[in-house]
């Protein structure tokens, strides 16, 4: 089974610190996903990664930046923490999109509270 | 821009009964990828269904099967015989393929299963 795994499962950090989330997948896929999931908003991308050191902007990237140095690893950075991005991050693999039917695995969640 | 809308935040099902989710999505493509995920109370979030929009036989998975209407752009989800590990938050989420990776969340339906 593919594993997905967050370094955290709570975190918390202050207003203005730089914060960092880590994600690490075993199953050698190419395409790597970090997203925000708040109550009534769904799951809303922020970045994608389609391969090392490649990235493309979500949905909402602003305040986010990322970090992919090695296939395995997709990381995202809060470059200023503000209680605005307090949430739940989630991180996600998937294999390429030339196999357009393969799913996403998702991670167990980074429970982020910025105070 | 695809969008995908689940019309109930909340529902509730007694064990071993049958309930539907519905999902709900625009696009202008033909070929395309529909998913639901599950994502039970603080656990990992899983896929548990998928269906390919050229296939016209609508997915099964054991007691999970989907109704899709292309021309209505509606795929709703069954749970028949439901249990109460089936509590969980649902999401139905679109795919398009080609060099989109991008997966268009739903914001959610909670489904608790009661005995």
């Amino acid at each position: 089974d593919v594993k997905v795994t967050q370094s955290s499962r709570y975190l918390v950090k202050r207003t203005g610190e730089k914060v960092f989330l880590e994600c690490v997948q075993d199953m050698d896929h190419e395409n790597m996903f970090w997203y925000r999931q708040d109550p009534g908003l769904g799951l809303r991308l922020i970045y994608f990664s389609y391969d090392v050191k490649m990235k493309e902007k979500g949905d909402i990237p602003e305040g986010y930046s990322v970090s992919r140095e090695k296939k395995e690893r997709f990381s995202l950075i809060l470059e200023s923490a503000s209680t605005n991005q307090t949430s739940m991050y989630l991180c996600a693999s998937s294999l390429l999109a030339g196999y357009s039917n393969q799913p996403q695995h998702f991670g167990d969640g980074t429970r982020l509270s910025i105070l | 821009a695809q969008t995908v809308t689940q019309s109930q935040p909340e529902m509730s099902v007694q064990e071993a009964e049958t309930v539907t989710l519905s999902c709900t999505y625009d696009t202008s493509e033909n070929n395309y990828y529909l998913f639901w995920y599950k994502q039970p109370p603080s656990r990992q979030m899983i896929l548990v269904i998928r269906q390919e929009a050229y296939k016209q036989q609508n997915a099964t998975e054991n007691r999970f099967s989907v109704n899709f209407q292309k021309a209505a752009k509606s795929f709703s989800l069954k749970i028949s015989d439901s249990q109460l590990g089936d509590t969980a938050m649902y999401f139905c989420a679109f795919y398009s393929g080609g060099s989109n990776y991008k997966l268009t969340f739903g914001k959610g339906t909670l489904l608790t299963v009661n005995p």
